[in-house]
Parts: C-alpha cells; sequence; structure tokens
C-alpha cells in the first residue's frame, strides 16, 4: 500500500525566512505528487503537482517542490514566508504501487512568526 | 463561478443516528470524491463517483454510502453513526471522468460532531 509521511507535525520559521515542508512517499514507481494547503475552517487547496515532467514543480504563492526519485521525496520550499504562509499543509500521493486512491499525509502546520 | 459547495455547514448527531451530508461540484466538473477528515489527520478517501456510480472506495465500512445525481451533484450517507465518525467531510470535484491524479477542487467541508 502506498503511504506518505511528513516529518514535523508543526514547523517555525520567522518572516522572510526560508520555508521547507517535508515528504517522503513509499513507491518504486513514480507516482503523482500533491501538495495542498488548509486555512482554518477552509477546504483544500492545490499548490503544485508533481505528473513526471520537470522535477521541479513550481506552484502558486512561490512555494516549489522537488521531486527526487533516489530519496522518494518531493518537499515543499519557499525563499521568504510572509504571515500569511501560516496554515496546515498536506502532501499525497495517488498511483503509487498501481493504487489510484489519494492517500494524504497527517499534515505540517506552518507557523510564522514575525 | 461558484466553486464547490457543501451543506450543511455543520450538524450534530447521537450515536446510531443516520445523516445525509450533500455537495455540489465545481461548475463543469462531473467527478466528485468525499474525504472524512479527523481531527490533527491527513483527509481519508471514501469513494468517488463519476456517472452516477461508486468507481473507487477507500477502506471504509458500508455505514457510509453516496449517490450521485445527474446534474453531478453527490450526497454522503452514514448509517448507525459512531463516536468516531465525528470529522470534517470534505467533497472535491474534478473534471477528469474518474481519474484521481488530475487536479481536485475541495469544498469548505461539513462538521459532523456526532455524541
Amino acid at each position: 500500500a502506498q503511504s506518505v509521511t511528513q516529518l514535523g507535525s508543526h514547523v517555525s520559521v520567522s518572516e522572510g525566512a526560508l520555508v521547507l515542508l517535508r515528504c517522503n512517499y513509499s513507491s518504486s514507481v513514480p507516482p503523482y505528487l500533491f501538495w495542498y494547503v488548509q486555512y482554518p475552517n477552509q477546504g483544500l487547496q492545490l499548490l503544485l503537482k508533481y505528473t513526471s515532467a520537470a522535477t521541479l514543480v513550481k506552484g502558486i504563492n512561490g512555494f516549489e517542490a522537488e521531486f527526487k526519485k533516489s530519496e522518494t521525496s518531493f518537499h515543499l520550499t519557499k525563499p521568504s514566508a510572509h504571515m500569511s504562509d501560516a496554515a496546515e499543509y498536506f502532501c499525497a500521493v495517488v498511483g503509487s504501487g498501481g493504487s489510484y486512491i489519494p492517500t494524504f499525509g497527517r499534515g505540517t502546520s506552518l507557523i510564522v512568526h514575525p | 463561478d461558484a466553486g464547490v459547495t457543501q451543506s450543511p455547514t455543520h450538524l450534530i448527531k447521537t450515536r446510531g443516528q443516520q445523516v445525509t451530508l450533500r455537495c455540489s461540484p465545481k461548475s463543469g466538473h462531473d467527478t466528485v470524491s468525499w474525504y472524512q477528515q479527523a481531527l490533527g489527520q491527513g483527509p481519508q478517501f471514501i469513494f468517488q463517483y463519476y456517472e452516477e456510480e461508486e468507481r473507487q472506495r477507500g477502506n471504509f465500512p458500508d455505514r457510509f454510502s453516496g449517490h450521485q445525481f445527474p446534474n453531478y451533484s453527490s450526497e454522503l450517507n452514514v448509517n448507525a453513526l459512531l463516536l468516531g465518525d465525528s470529522a470534517l467531510y470534505l467533497c472535491a470535484s474534478s473534471s477528469t471522468g474518474g481519474i484521481s491524479t488530475d487536479t481536485q477542487y475541495f469544498g469548505p467541508g461539513t462538521r459532523l460532531t456526532v455524541l
């Protein structure tokens, strides 16, 4: 069964600092990978997705993620954090191990300090 | 253009009762998926509907059932509610004909509390 691991349930950064949210998946076949953001009392919004094209994927709001097959990772980064980035972030995988049921990680809460 | 809408926003039920949640997909979308998000957890896939049929199902018991109507809107029904069914229920729509790898648009969710 496919799985997703998000290291760190909480990540705290200062405004203007680099944001790094970690995601590792289990698969021997490159799957489809997604990052979503969830603001309080709202649904999920797609930030970006990897579909076997370029390994560096650029998304909305200045976020990007790099697919590294050798490390089975798809970490999310942003060069400079903004207060409005404070939210819950979820990594998801589809198509890993032959399963096309989306599997989400447990989420990472990003806290941005002024 | 209205996005994905869900009703009701909040719902309180007691154990053993039945509940129906509703979802209207984004305009132009034909596929609806339902997710359960327990507090502090990521969403878990319940099932997906396309062409009024259940196309994929996650690891949820038969107490969870659904329906899709000709206008693509959908209902999630949960019977014999348990305390553990308390969660945020999310609906997502896409225009992919049942393919899960394309972009899904999520609604704001229905918060179900089971007492």
